[in-house]
């Protein structure tokens, strides 16, 4: 199984350039989740899912967007891209609703915006 | 003051020491979760739990639910260990996770 995949694995954008981040999981998990990951703080939720069709708000939601069009794909948008998005993203996974059992990571998306 | 506080920042240790790295949180959980994440980035779940200790190779972890805190340990410590150890805990009755800023361990052969 290839757990969760993110791609792509770093980029570059320009201020106000669009861009969207990819994540797929291969477990049948319900619930998804993108993190962002700033220097010296604790992983923010963005936006989470709880299955097919349903997304909601995390901690730090301005200036993204998902959709879960599919149980396997939540793909992450930045619409204008701004140096405050400068971070590292993680996509993740999970069977349950409170994440009782184990979570699922991706690799990462290391993300500079110039 | 952050609800997920972890110590220390920053461990280093020679290889075959025994490491404890700590977690405390100041709001009511359902369950605690310790991470690993490798230099590239990559996080991986170590441990689950909302009460007592659990063991996984020489990795132990435990929680004291009255005193909010719970510790990581590692025996015959290894340079594989070398990466930072998340804490994150479930708060009550709720979806959400708060995640502490992570030891950055490094173990030297």
């Amino acid at each position: 199984n290839a757990g969760v995949t993110q791609t792509p694995k770093f980029r570059i954008l320009k201020i106000g350039q669009s861009m969207t981040l990819q994540c797929a999981q291969d477990m049948n998990h319900n619930y998804m989740y993108w993190y962002r990951q700033d220097p010296g703080m604790g992983l923010k939720l963005i936006y989470y899912s709880v299955g097919a069709g349903i997304t909601d708000k995390g901690e730090v939601p301005n200036g993204y967007n998902v959709s879960r069009s599919t149980t396997e794909d939540f793909p992450l948008r930045l619409e204008l891209a701004a140096p405050s998005q400068t971070s590292v993203y993680f996509c993740a996974s999970s069977y349950s609703s409170r994440i009782y059992t184990e979570a699922f990571f991706g690799q990462g998306t290391r993300l500079t915006v110039v | 003051k952050n609800e997920v506080e972890q110590s220390p920042q920053n461990l280093t240790a020679q290889e075959g020491e025994f490491i404890t790295i700590n977690c405390s949180y100041s709001v009511g959980i359902s369950a605690l979760h310790w991470l690993q994440q490798h230099p590239g980035g990559g996080i991986v779940s170590l441990f689950m739990l909302s009460s007592g200790k659990k063991k996984h190779g020489r990795l132990i972890a435990t929680i004291n639910i009255q005193e909010k805190h719970s510790s990581l340990h590692i025996t015959a410590s290894h340079p594989r260990d070398s990466a930072v150890y998340i804490c994150a805990v479930l708060v009550y009755n709720t979806d959400k996770l708060i995640f502490g800023t992570g030891t950055r361990l490094q173990v030297f052969p």
